[in-house]
């Protein structure tokens, strides 16, 4: 089973829906989760992180569900500018550093 | 903004020969890591760098890569004899308390192994 797991989508979505995406994840030493965005050919950037207690930011809100071992972004009134590829990251607390990322969720907001 | 600077930004190469990627990370950070993207896959992680050693290496970096910090800005990843499957995009990323907080991502150097 792969450490994080996503649909890998494409998700084409219209212009101001609501797009919903989860990521499952294995190891349950992980502790720390984070939602990262690449555009194409790019670099990943953070999005945001991700709390048991949910956080949003503007419209995107990210929830933990430990029992389950899944992660969900949702992002509100999509705009075509949210066309990207969403990472989902998983960093155990303690001991090795490295981040694991999921293959990623593929969005295109059409118009 | 300060950011991650790496170059070349692409580099074509034939199998068994060496190549250097470079990288400037923030000025202020401690923490400096490799990660690789091969067409198409996932984010991996290759190898971490802290206090002027490696803290920690995936199963990928094997005895054919090596990184070091020459002089206090540069983070070079060396691979010593390139392989075709070695063809991918290397980013190079940078944070300033450890993995627990964000990493900068360079824009990556995408290296073709022909």
């Amino acid at each position: 089973r792969k450490e994080v797991e996503q649909d890998p989508g494409p998700f084409n979505v219209p212009e101001g829906a609501t797009v919903a995406f989860n990521c499952t994840y294995s190891n349950s030493a992980s502790q720390s989760f984070f939602w990262y965005r690449q555009d194409c050919r790019k670099e990943p950037k953070l999005l945001m992180s991700v709390y048991s207690s949910g956080n949003e930011d503007g419209r995107f809100t990210a929830q933990l569900n430990r029992a389950s071992q899944y992660i969900s972004l949702l992002i509100r009134d999509s705009k075509l500018s949210d066309s990207a590829t969403y990472l989902c990251v998983a960093h155990p607390l303690f001991g090795n550093e490295k981040l694991t990322f999921g293959t990623g969720t593929r969005l295109t907001i059409i118009p | 903004e300060p950011e991650v600077t790496q170059t070349p930004s692409h580099q074509v190469t034939q199998m068994g020969q060496e190549v250097i990627l470079r990288c400037v990370p923030i000025s202020n950070h401690l923490y400096f890591y490799w990660y690789r993207q091969i067409l198409g896959q996932k984010v991996e992680f290759l190898v971490s760098f802290y206090n002027n050693e490696i803290s920690e290496k995936s199963e990928i970096f094997d005895d054919q890569f090596s990184v070091e910090r020459p002089d206090g800005s540069n983070f070079t990843l060396k691979i010593r004899s390139t392989k075709l499957e070695d063809s991918a995009m290397y980013f190079c990323a940078s944070n300033g308390r450890g993995q627990g907080g964000e990493l900068f991502f360079g824009e990556g150097s995408r290296l073709t192994v022909l």
